[in-house]
């Protein structure tokens, strides 16, 4: 079946610097690319999305790209802040699907003082 | 602003139990979905529903079934409740598959 992986699992990022994650997805008709994060205890947000149509998206310290030909897309963010800790996750919308999204295993975000 | 309402935040239960998770949406969406969220394994689809009445599996519907009366209810049944259905569990609702999801609060279930 249609997947997607996500790297790393854990990132620990002293406050000030960028984060990345990276994500890898199997369908190649895919062409939508969202992010969601869940702080502790806390339901799951949209922070940012990407449609194929368009290869980044910036919102203030948070962007997101996407390389379709290689097949994975990343989350970037800069000038970290403690409340940017949480788990992060990607995900792909299946082409066979009107409804669906393939996640990625989520990546936890550390940020050190 | 809370859209989507699950009906428990902590439920505890015991074996072989038949559970029921219930899950609201305001917002008029024609979709309703729930997950699972496991540690390292994010979030995995259980079932979900594109209309009323209707309702499709997801990738890890065994020992679960659902139901969908009403537009803005989803419910999740766990038919005989085991030890390997603890977790949390995570209802959303969308315009579609290809626009933001919105999750409720999320129920972690202990099954004892």
């Amino acid at each position: 079946g249609e997947n997607v992986e996500q790297h790393p699992s854990t990132l620990s990022v002293q406050e000030g610097d960028s984060a990345v994650i990276k994500c890898t997805y199997s369908d190649s008709a895919s062409n939508y690319f969202p992010w969601y994060k869940q702080e502790l205890g806390k339901r799951p947000q949209l922070i940012i999305d990407i449609r194929s149509n368009v290869g980044e998206k910036k919102d203030q310290r948070i962007a997101v790209t996407l390389n379709k030909t290689a097949k994975h897309f990343s989350l970037h963010i800069t000038e970290t802040q403690p409340e940017d800790s949480a788990v992060y996750f990607c995900a792909a919308d299946l082409m066979d699907s009107n409804y669906q999204l393939i996640w990625g295993a989520g990546t936890k975000l550390i940020i050190k003082p | 602003d809370v859209k989507v309402t699950q009906s428990s935040r902590y439920l505890v239960k015991r074996t072989g139990e038949k559970v029921f998770l219930e899950c609201v949406q305001d917002m008029d969406h024609e979709n309703m979905f729930w997950y699972r969220q496991d540690p390292g394994l994010g979030l995995r689809l259980i079932y979900f529903s594109y209309d009323v009445k209707m309702k499709e599996k997801g990738d890890i519907p065994e020992g679960y079934s659902v139901s969908r009366e009403k537009k803005e209810r989803f419910s999740l049944i766990l038919e005989s409740a085991s030890t390997n259905q603890t977790s949390m569990y995570l209802c959303a609702s969308s315009p579609g598959g290809k626009y933001e999801a919105f999750f409720g609060q999320g129920t972690r279930l202990t099954v004892v």
